[in-house]
């Protein structure tokens, strides 16, 4: 079965900062994997996916992540981090399932930046 | 403009009542899904269409139906059934096949038990 650990239930950066969110995977074969982001009260919105072609994903708003097969990791990463990116954060797998693919979310890592 | 709508954006319900969320796409996807979100938990699965009129249980179907009679919709009715029915619920479609597919979600609807 497919899941994902989200490391960090909050993280806080000052504006200006690197800006880094954890995320491990477990999956049985190889994964295709996702960043979303949400802000309140609102839909989420994809920022970046990563379908077995380059490693280094770069995506909107300057983020990227990295797929660290060895380490079972898809961490989002951005250099300085600015105050439209408080939100919440969701790592997701995509799975199989006997009716069709299913997304498999994290419990979320609420992203806090500091003026 | 392609997208989801979600609607009401707001629902205040009485405990004991039915409420039927609304959500319809004009992507073409075929697949269609609602999602349940709690604080802390992320979003959990609670009923997929992957085509019209066939649609399987998530991880959380306990108190819940939906239909998809058409493409285009795919309304989820929270019953009585269902204890604890605050949250905010959320609807995606996405193109139906390949694992690398994203969805796209609506706007959701926060549902409040008065």
């Amino acid at each position: 079965a497919q899941s994902v650990t989200q490391l960090d239930s909050h993280v806080s950066v000052s504006e200006g900062t690197p800006v880094l969110l954890r995320c491990n995977y477990s999956s049985s074969y190889s994964p295709s994997l996702f960043w979303y982001v949400q802000h309140p009260n609102k839909g989420l919105q994809l920022l970046l996916k990563y379908t077995s072609a380059a490693t280094l994903v770069k995506g909107i708003n300057g983020f990227e992540a990295e797929f660290k097969k060895s380490e079972t990791s898809f961490h989002l990463t951005k250099p300085s981090a600015h105050m439209s990116d408080a939100a919440e954060y969701f790592c997701v797998v995509s799975a199989f399932a006997l009716y069709g693919n299913k997304l498999v979310f994290g419990a979320g890592t609420i992203l806090r930046v500091k003026s | 403009d392609g997208g989801i709508t979600q609607s009401p954006k707001y629902l205040f319900r009485k405990e004991g009542q039915n409420v039927t969320l609304s959500c319809e796409q004009n992507l073409n996807h075929d697949a269609m899904y609602w999602y349940r979100q709690d604080p802390g938990q992320g979003l959990r699965l609670i009923y997929y269409s992957q085509i019209v009129n066939d649609f399987q249980k998530g991880d959380i179907a306990e108190g819940y139906s939906v239909s998809r009679e058409k493409k285009e919709s795919f309304p989820l009715t929270v019953t009585s059934a269902q204890k604890n029915p605050t949250a905010f619920y959320l609807c995606a479609s996405s193109v139906q096949g390949p694992l690398n597919t994203e969805a796209f979600f609506g706007q959701g609807t926060r549902l409040t038990v008065v």
